[in-house]
């Protein structure tokens, strides 16, 4: 089946840094897509969602960037600050059916 | 406002035995939504539940059952459990009427001995 995934499963940056944390996704039918952040121990944490017939969405420090034609999500984390460590997913659906298909997860470490 | 709660927080089960994990979503939702999470992974969707019917249904075996109750709140079930079957399961809630935004549970920590 198509799956969403992930370019790097760690990601190292200072604090302060924009973080960038990329996805690229194979099903061409997804209209819908969402990063998710989970901490150690917790469940999934909403971040932001996106639409296909958008192409950028903002919220407080983060962006999210979808690419349609290469089939490329990424989030933007700006000023990162350590509370910002976890493992972030990316996760896709289509048809408003709510089942949700998740990435394997990046891990994202801020260093002081 | 309660976001989704689940229960246990942790359950350690052995060969062969039957586990259910319960979930209420939040309130207001409708919809519920399992989830099996593997150490290291992303989650995995089992199925989904909106007024008490099982609506869509991932590639899981029938050792995995669910139900919803009149009350938007849903139980998980699995039989004959196996070591693979450890795992986090975590629940989702969402409005059908809403869009696709699924708000999770802390899930339960399932571990088969």
């Amino acid at each position: 089946g198509e799956s969403v995934g992930l370019h790097l499963p760690t990601l190292s940056v200072q604090e302060g840094d924009n973080s960038i944390i990329n996805c690229a996704y194979s099903n061409s039918a997804s209209d819908y897509f969402i990063w998710y952040k989970q901490e150690s121990g917790k469940g999934p944490q909403f971040i932001i969602d996106i639409r296909s017939n958008m192409d950028k969405r903002q919220g407080q420090r983060v962006t999210v960037l979808l690419n349609k034609t290469v089939k490329h999500l990424s989030l933007q984390i700006a000023a990162t600050q350590p509370g910002d460590s976890a493992v972030y997913f990316c996760a896709d659906s289509w048809g408003g059916g709510n089942k949700l298909t998740f990435g394997t997860g990046t891990q994202l470490k801020v260093e002081l | 406002d309660a976001g989704v709660t689940q229960s246990p927080t942790h359950l350690i089960k052995t060969r062969g035995q039957q586990v259910t994990l319960r979930c209420s979503p939040k309130s207001g939702h409708d919809t519920v939504s399992w989830y099996q999470q593997a150490l290291g992974q992303g989650p995995q969707f089992i199925f989904q539940y909106y007024e008490e019917e099982e609506r869509q249904r991932g590639n899981f075996p029938d050792r995995f059952s669910g139900h919803q109750f009149p009350n938007y709140s849903s139980e998980l079930n699995v039989n004959a459990l196996l070591l693979g079957d450890s795992a986090l399961y975590l629940c989702a809630s969402s409005l059908v009427t809403g869009g696709d935004e699924q708000f999770f549970g802390p899930g339960t920590r399932l571990t088969v001995l």
